[in-house]
């Protein structure tokens, strides 16, 4: 198993502002995923970030509203950039086990945009 | 592409009553099925997981679900609430894109359990 710790837990911003969300995991992992989980909502995912190449965005998701970087095994940030209140949701990391397809979760960082 | 469906965005039990969270499954392969439970203000934890091997798969916390393929379904069921297995639980599949497997949930049962 995978424990993932991300930060921040939660946070409130101004509109126009940007956040960078980090999630750390213990072991090295290939595929790390960010999701968005909108108030009373199922899971959306983001993109998937692979260590050494640009994240692969979903259809409704583009690069500059969300960058993401994975520098390493273990690391990722995703940022919501020019923040608006639609922007206000739970946004999740997420990491594939090594040979198991499990997914592991961190807890989540619950954004409110004012 | 694969896809799940949740009957039910809540269910509403009694402590010690038989919980039953329904799932059912769009795939043209074997499917790999998964059950996520969301306690308030948490992340995802895994409950259990179908990757082609035994049919009824035992999970953590009680639970257990059974893959029938004639129903293309993957229910989830415990025979007896506890007050802390209230909590939102997604079902969820593996699917392809743009060649990564990637999960993609359902959208959520809120299970409610009264004293």
């Amino acid at each position: 198993s995978a424990v993932i710790s991300q930060k921040p837990s939660r946070d409130i911003c101004q509109r126009g502002t940007s956040l960078t969300i980090q999630c750390q995991v213990d072991s090295q992992v290939t595929m790390m995923f960010w999701y968005r989980q909108q108030p009373g909502q199922s899971l959306t995912l983001i993109a998937t970030a692979n260590q050494g190449s640009e994240a692969t965005y979903e259809s409704g998701f583009v690069i500059d509203k969300f960058p993401i970087s994975r520098p390493n095994l273990t690391f990722s940030t995703l940022t919501v950039s020019n923040m608006s209140p639609e922007d206000s949701s739970i946004y999740l990391c997420s990491a594939e086990g090594q040979g198991d397809r499990e997914a592991f979760f961190g807890q989540g960082t619950r954004l409110t945009v004012v | 592409a694969q896809s799940v469906t949740q009957l039910g965005s809540h269910v509403s039990v009694s402590e010690g009553a038989l919980v039953l969270l329904r799932c059912n499954y769009s795939s043209s392969v074997p499917p790999y099925l998964f059950w996520y439970v969301q306690y308030p203000n948490q992340g995802l934890q895994l409950l259990l997981k179908y990757t082609s091997a035994a049919t009824l798969v035992k999970g953590i916390n009680g639970f257990e679900a059974e893959f029938k393929k004639s129903e293309t379904s993957f229910h989830l069921t415990k025979p007896s609430a506890h007050m802390s297995d209230a909590a939102e639980y997604f079902c969820a599949v593996i699917t392809m894109n743009t060649g990564f497997q990637k999960l993609v949930f359902g959208t959520g049962t809120r299970l409610l359990v009264s004293p």
